[in-house]
């Protein structure tokens, strides 16, 4: 079975740009969720898709937005990019319960 | 403020020694998980514990969770470089919705 296939690996950006990043997720999986990981401030959640509703959200601000389409792959964008969204954004799918995240190798995004 | 506190941050280590590291927080958590990260790659699941003072091994790894499922700890027996990384704790509160500690770098010298 493939993994988790996140694209681009890298991103670099200024600021002010807007950018999106894609996740397929292991076929079979219907959640899908987000996360930051900057070194300051760890892995910090960002949103939870499930069958194209957003299910869960995290405390950031409204520039940040996803979705999920019926195939299960979801995109995350970010509009207005500010330097400190530079970071590490990871993508993990699961089933759909309460259960183990699969991770992608993630995108590094750089705001210059 | 991180819900979850992970201590210590970085841990350099020989060979063959034995090493704790300790998850902590003032919350309840439903479930509580750790992961190890290489460098370039996403976490990976090592272990979920659920009950209250479960106490998981997956060979020289331990895992135990606290009584009153606020804190975990995950205790490595004769490390090995391989064992190298950042592990992280993540418990969950929300369903599917989970908080990260910041993590422990591990380094182990051969």
């Amino acid at each position: 079975k493939a993994g988790v296939t996140q694209t681009p690996r890298y991103l670099i950006k200024t600021r002010g740009q807007q950018v999106t990043l894609s996740c397929s997720p292991i076929s079979g999986h219907r959640s899908v969720s987000w996360y930051q990981q900057t070194p300051g401030q760890g892995l910090q959640f960002l949103f939870e898709y499930f069958s194209e509703t957003q299910r869960n959200k995290g405390n950031f601000p409204g520039r940040f937005s996803g979705r999920q389409f019926s195939n299960s792959r979801s995109e995350m964008n970010v509009s207005t990019l500010e330097l400190g969204d530079s970071a590490l954004y990871l993508c993990a799918s699961s089933p759909g319960g309460s259960e183990k995240l699969f991770f992608g190798s993630g995108t590094q995004l750089s705001v210059l | 403020t991180q819900l979850l506190e992970q201590s210590p941050q970085f841990l350099s280590i020989q060979e063959g020694e034995n090493l704790t590291v300790y998850c902590n927080s003032s919350s309840v958590f439903s479930s509580l998980q750790w992961y190890r990260q290489e460098p370039g790659e996403g976490p990976v699941l090592l272990v979920t514990v659920v009950t209250g003072g479960e106490v998981k091994k997956l060979k020289r790894l331990t895992f135990q969770f606290g009584d009153a499922r606020k804190d975990s700890s995950l205790h490595i027996t004769a490390a090995q470089p391989g064992d190298t990384g950042l592990y992280l704790c993540a418990g969950e509160r929300n369903f599917n919705k989970f908080y990260f500690g910041s993590g422990t770098k591990l380094n182990v010298k051969p």
